[in-house]
C-alpha cells in the first residue's frame, strides 16, 4: 500500500534553515510528483510547490521561491523540502502529498511540525 | 494566481442533514477541482477528484459536481464521522490553490 512517512518533529531559531523528508513506498517512485503543503495553527492549507519524481523539475509558490527548495533522491525513493531563513510565522505542519493522475493529492504524509521560536 | 473562494466558512447540521458546500474558482478551472475532508490532527483526505469523481474507499454519501468556475460537494445524510473541515482545491494550473475551508459542526 501507498505510504509516506515524514520524518519528525523540528524545533528552529530565527533565520535558521530546515530540511524534511518524505519517504515513499508501495509505489514506482519516478510515476508520481510529490506536493509540499503547509497549515499553520488554525489555518488552512497553503500549496508550496511540487517536485517530479521523474525528473527532479520544480514549481514553487512566488512566495517561498527565494527561499525554498525541493529536492529527491530515487535511490531511496525520498523527497526532501527545504526552508531556509525561517520566521516566526513559518511554525506550520508540513505535509508532503503524492500528485495524482489529475494532480490531485490522492496519498499523504502524516506532517511534520516545524517550530520556529528564539 | 486563481482564487478558490468556499462557502460557507463554517455551518452547523444535524445527523441525517444534507449538506452543500461551493467552491467559485477566479476563473475557469475545467473539472480541475478536488475535494479534501480533514479532521483536526489528521492529514488531509482526497474525497473527490476531478470534479465528480469518488475516490476510493469513499462513502456514496459523498459527490461533486461542477465544471467551470462553480463546483459543489454534497454529503446526502450527514453522519457523525463527517464532522470536520473541508477543502478544495484545483490543479488547472500552477500555483495550485486550495480554498479557506468549510468547517462543518453539530448543530
Amino acid at each position: 500500500q501507498v505510504q509516506l512517512v515524514q520524518s519528525g518533529a523540528e524545533v528552529k531559531k530565527p533565520g535558521a534553515s530546515v530540511k524534511v523528508s518524505c519517504k515513499a513506498s508501495g509505489y514506482i517512485f519516478t510515476n508520481n510528483g510529490i506536493n509540499w503543503v503547509r497549515q499553520a495553527p488554525g489555518q488552512g492549507l497553503e500549496w508550496m510547490g511540487r517536485i517530479s519524481g521523474y525528473n527532479g523539475n520544480t514549481n514553487y509558490a512566488q512566495k517561498f521561491q527565494a527561499r525554498l527548495t525541493m529536492t529527491t533522491d530515487t535511490s531511496t525513493s525520498t523527497a526532501h523540502m527545504e526552508l531556509r531563513s525561517l520566521r516566526s510565522d513559518d511554525t506550520a505542519v508540513y505535509y508532503c502529498a503524492r500528485d495524482h493522475d489529475s494532480s490531485d493529492l490522492d496519498y499523504w504524509g502524516q506532517g511534520i511540525l516545524v517550530t520556529v521560536s528564539s | 494566481d486563481i482564487q478558490m473562494t468556499q462557502s460557507p466558512s463554517s455551518l452547523s447540521a444535524s445527523v441525517g442533514d444534507r449538506v452543500t458546500i461551493t467552491c467559485r474558482a477566479s476563473q475557469s478551472i475545467s473539472g480541475y477541482l478536488h475535494w479534501y475532508q480533514q479532521k483536526p490532527g489528521k492529514a488531509p483526505k482526497l474525497l473527490i477528484y476531478t470534479a465528480s469523481n469518488l475516490q476510493s474507499g469513499v462513502p456514496s454519501r459523498f459527490s461533486g459536481s461542477g465544471s467551470g468556475t462553480d463546483f459543489t460537494l454534497t454529503i446526502s445524510s450527514l453522519q457523525p464521522e463527517d464532522f470536520a473541515t473541508y477543502y478544495c482545491q484545483q490543479s488547472y494550473n500552477m500555483p495550485r490553490t486550495f480554498g479557506q475551508g468549510t468547517k462543518v459542526e453539530i448543530k
